[in-house]
């Protein structure tokens, strides 16, 4: 079935680094991509998501773009704050039965 | 912003004990989910309901129990707690078939 496999961690970084996590999905059709954070003691917060292929999803310096030659969704942030720091999950909506996959989860932690 | 609320946020309980976990929200979407987030941080499907009087079981077999009576309320139930259930739970809704998932801010179970 439909599956997100996910960069693991742990990653740490100082400020103003570069920050990449790794995703790619096993698909039978063309699913829509999320990216979710979850900060320490919190549930999970829609970072951005794209719906199709070629659709870049952006939001607070994250990007990512859905790749279908590569079945990639790979995050991005070009200068990382301390405020960065917590838990991102890659997820996907299965199109067989519409239900929100997710990825294992890779841990941020950003460093002053 | 989000409109989903789970209570309580934190539960200490002895074994044995009968639970229900409240999930709410205020946004009228007809599909939510219930998943189980393990110390590794990775999230298992347990339940999920399209809208009222439907209810299924996730990818992850759960002893626990589900009712969809109203569109905005999603209880979950443990009918005899074990330390096994141990876990942080979290609940989701999302407005249409393809959309993405709001999250709750989780409720954190231990079982002593």
């Amino acid at each position: 079935g439909d599956s997100v496999t996910q960069m693991e961690g742990p990653v740490t970084l100082s400020e103003e680094a570069f920050l990449t996590i790794n995703c790619t999905y096993t698909a039978t059709g063309y699913p829509s991509l999320f990216w979710y954070v979850q900060y320490p003691g919190e549930g999970l917060q829609l970072l951005l998501k794209a719906t199709k292929a070629d659709d870049k999803g952006s939001n607070k310096g994250f990007e990512a773009t859905y790749r279908k030659e590569t079945t990639s969704f790979h995050l991005e942030k070009g200068s990382v704050q301390v405020s960065d720091s917590a838990v991102y999950f890659c997820a996907l909506l299965r199109s067989n039965d519409y239900k929100l996959s997710f990825g294992a989860g890779t841990t941020v932690t950003v460093r002053a | 912003e989000a409109d989903i609320y789970q209570t309580p946020r934190y539960l200490v309980i002895g074994t044995g004990k009968k639970i229900t976990l409240e999930c709410s929200q205020t946004m009228g979407h007809d599909k939510m989910y219930w998943y189980q987030q393990d110390p590794g941080m990775e999230l298992h499907l347990i339940h999920y309901s399209y809208g009222v009087n439907s209810t299924e079981k996730g990818d992850l077999s759960s002893e626990s129990t589900v009712s969809r009576i109203r569109t905005e309320h999603f209880p979950l139930t443990l009918e005899s707690a074990r330390p096994s259930h141990t876990s942080q739970y979290l609940c989701a809704s999302s407005e249409r078939l393809n959309s993405e998932a709001f999250f709750g801010q989780g409720t954190r179970l231990t079982v002593v």
